[in-house]
């Protein structure tokens, strides 16, 4: 059974904090990993697919990392807003469908 | 405006009823997914189809079937087979199934089994 897991589980930051948090996935047969953000009572939001070891994104604040080899990536947020509180899912492509982890619930304090 | 809808938003039936989710996508994407979330647990995939008249099973499919008898709408049937249907359900569409293809989602049907 492939696992995913994302650490930590919840975060609490003030605003203007920094932050990241990470997502392990199995380290043979990559072909994808994707980033989503979930905010409450609204729908899943692509933010990130990434492919290639090494490979670094970046939208806004936000930006990722991804070691294909050690099987994990890294989600950063600079200067942590209050609008940035969501749940950040990251998914791992196996065949030919995506497998989410659990996901880091972020909550971001005036 | 492009997007997926996915109605009820809330959906209550009773215990040994079937009930059939609505997923609906104007994207014109192939591929389409139903997911499920408990607390505490990641999106599970229920099934998927990557094209007309073809589906697949996920990882939790028992005491659900599907159908995708048009390109733009994928319903779920959640079958008295079901035997903890009570969750939020997912729907999603992507081009096409290949790995670097974002999916899109819908805002969700929130069922309870009374």
């Amino acid at each position: 059974i492939l696992n995913v897991e994302q650490s930590p589980q919840s975060l609490h930051v003030q605003e203007g904090d920094s932050t990241n948090f990470t997502c392990s996935f199995p380290s043979s047969n990559f072909y994808a990993l994707h980033w989503y953000r979930w905010e409450t009572a609204k729908s899943p939001e692509a933010l990130f697919v990434m492919t290639l070891n090494g490979d670094e994104k970046k939208k806004g604040r936000i930006s990722a990392t991804l070691n294909t080899k050690e099987g994990y990536s890294y989600l950063y947020i600079k200067g942590s807003q209050p609008e940035d509180s969501a749940t950040y899912l990251c998914a791992f492509y196996n065949t030919d469908k995506l497998i989410f982890g659990t996901g880091t619930r972020l909550q971001v304090f005036p | 405006d492009g997007g997926i809808t996915q109605s009820p938003k809330y959906l209550f039936r009773k215990e040994g009823q079937n009930v059939t989710l609505s997923c609906e996508q104007n994207l014109n994407h192939d591929a389409m997914y139903w997911y499920r979330q408990d607390p505490g647990q990641g999106l599970r995939l229920i099934y998927y189809s990557q094209i007309v008249n073809d589906f697949q099973k996920g990882d939790i499919a028992e005491g659900y079937s599907v159908s995708r008898e048009k390109k733009e709408s994928f319903p779920l049937t959640v079958t008295s087979a079901q035997k903890n249907p009570t969750a939020f359900y997912l729907c999603a569409s992507s081009i096409s199934g290949q790995s670097i293809n974002t999916q899109y989602f819908g805002p969700g049907t929130r069922l309870t089994v009374l």
